[in-house]
């Protein structure tokens, strides 16, 4: 079982819906949570961070993570076109290495 | 500064050549990180630096791979005897403390042919 579990997608959306990404990891211990944003040949851009449980909102972004379940989403609201990237959830293993799901493929279609 | 910068951002090699990637991470962060990313996956680490030092290195830097980060600025990882199975995209990523966020570079994409 991979530590980090995403299903890589592709997921196709209207301009204006919400989208929902999420992962389920299997370590308990994992504290940090991340989402990065990549776009086609570039390096991962890092969205959103949070800490143990909860939400956190950016924006359009919104993180949730639920430690009972294992299970991290980002909800992205009033998509738009440049939302189209790859995303990736992230957590860190030890005290400084991320360990990546596989990505999710998101294309929004105006 | 802007950012974490690598070079080269392409690089195509004949198998069993040598190659070598460059990485100049945020002047302020410390920390510094390789990572491998095969198309349609996620970045697979490789190795971490603490300033100078090397502090972990994953089983999937093979002897063929060595990094470096003299003076604890600026990094390499060097590839000897290339494979087309190293055909990948090679990030760099540093980061300012433990727990911080980190920054990712755009990466090399490394062909071997």
């Amino acid at each position: 079982q991979k530590e980090v579990e995403q299903d890589p997608g592709p997921l196709s959306v209207p301009e204006g819906a919400i989208v929902s990404l999420n992962c389920t990891y299997s370590n308990s211990a994992f504290q940090y949570f991340m989402w990065y944003r990549q776009y086609s040949r570039k390096g991962p851009e890092l969205l959103m961070y949070t800490y143990s449980s909860g939400n956190k909102e950016d924006g359009r972004f919104t993180a949730q993570v639920d430690k009972s379940s294992k299970y991290i989403s980002l909800f992205i609201r009033d998509s738009q076109p440049s939302d189209s990237a790859t995303y990736l959830c992230a957590t860190i293993q030890g005290a400084q290495k991320l360990v990546f799901g596989q990505g999710t493929r998101l294309t929004i279609n105006p | 500064d802007t950012g974490v910068s690598q070079d080269p951002r392409h690089k195509i090699t004949k198998r069993g050549q040598n190659v070598t990637f460059r990485c100049d991470p945020i002047s302020e962060h410390n920390r510094l990180y390789w990572y491998r990313q095969t198309l349609g996956q996620g970045p697979e680490f490789l190795t971490y630096f603490q300033n100078e030092a090397q502090l972990e290195k994953s089983r999937l830097l093979s002897d063929r791979f060595s990094a470096e980060r003299p003076k604890g600025s600026f990094s390499t990882l060097e590839i000897q005897r290339t494979e087309q199975g190293d055909s990948a995209m090679y990030l760099c990523a540093s980061s300012f403390r433990e727990g911080s966020g980190y920054t990712f570079g755009s990466g090399t994409r490394l062909t071997v042919v």
